[in-house]
């Protein structure tokens, strides 16, 4: 697609329930982010992809946050039991190759509220 | 740790004015540093990026950054501030070749 695709826009949870963020990449982008971005502050680096391979997911806050992408394309964030301070925007990015010389395209997140 | 630290989290400006939002980074080899900007309910866009190639970078919408090697900062500018500009400015770093780092923003506030 023309751009970065993250669904829902937004979610209400109750405490303790699972959600799952989807996040459509553009087609070929070979990195892929998730970001968490609390209310007025900056995001913070949540776990990368390349292709399927989870590179880095030294981000991730707890065991209760798992992110996937089996096939290299769509990624799932998915937060178990989810507290208050889950509630946050998470941001999707990708790029098209492992360099920094090109640039991240994000996603207009994803706004969770843990009630 | 690379990290960014931005001065001042909020900015306003008179429209036709100087925007000037302030960045510096810590950091023991030379970065990449970005600056982003987030209207309200969306996702972040990339003003502009230093890359090492030159250390006046400009960027879209009349946003320009110098990076200044002595003074670890990479202030973001605008010469003639416009109402569109009204959003939050992220200044980010990377500390590997994927990882982005970001200050806490600016929220820049343009007065007619």
């Amino acid at each position: 697609g023309a751009g970065v695709s993250q669904s829902p826009r937004y979610k209400v949870a109750k405490r303790g329930q699972d959600v799952a963020l989807r996040c459509d990449p553009i087609s070929g982008h070979v990195s892929l982010f998730w970001y968490q971005q609390a209310l007025g502050q900056g995001p913070e680096f949540l776990t990368y992809f390349q292709n399927e391979a989870q590179l880095d997911k030294s981000g991730l806050p707890s065991d209760r946050f798992f992110a996937e992408r089996p096939e290299g394309s769509v990624s799932t964030l998915k937060i178990q039991r989810t507290q208050q301070e889950d509630s946050a925007v998470y941001l999707c990015a990708s790029r098209a190759w492992a360099s920094n010389n090109y640039g991240y395209t994000f996603g207009s997140g994803t706004r969770l509220t843990v009630v | 740790a690379q990290s960014v630290t931005q001065l001042g989290s909020h900015v306003s400006v008179s429209e036709g004015a100087l925007v000037l939002l302030r960045c510096n980074y810590s950091s023991s080899v030379p970065p990449y540093l970005f600056w982003y900007v987030q209207y309200p309910n969306q996702g972040l866009q990339l003003l502009l990026k230093y890359t090492s190639a030159a250390t006046l970078v400009k960027g879209i919408n009349g946003f320009e950054a110098e990076f200044k090697k002595s003074e670890t900062s990479f202030h973001l500018t605008k010469p003639s501030a416009h109402m569109s500009d009204a959003a939050e400015y992220f200044c980010a770093v990377t500390p590997n070749d994927y990882k982005l780092s970001f200050g806490a923003g600016t929220t820049v506030t343009v007065r007619a």
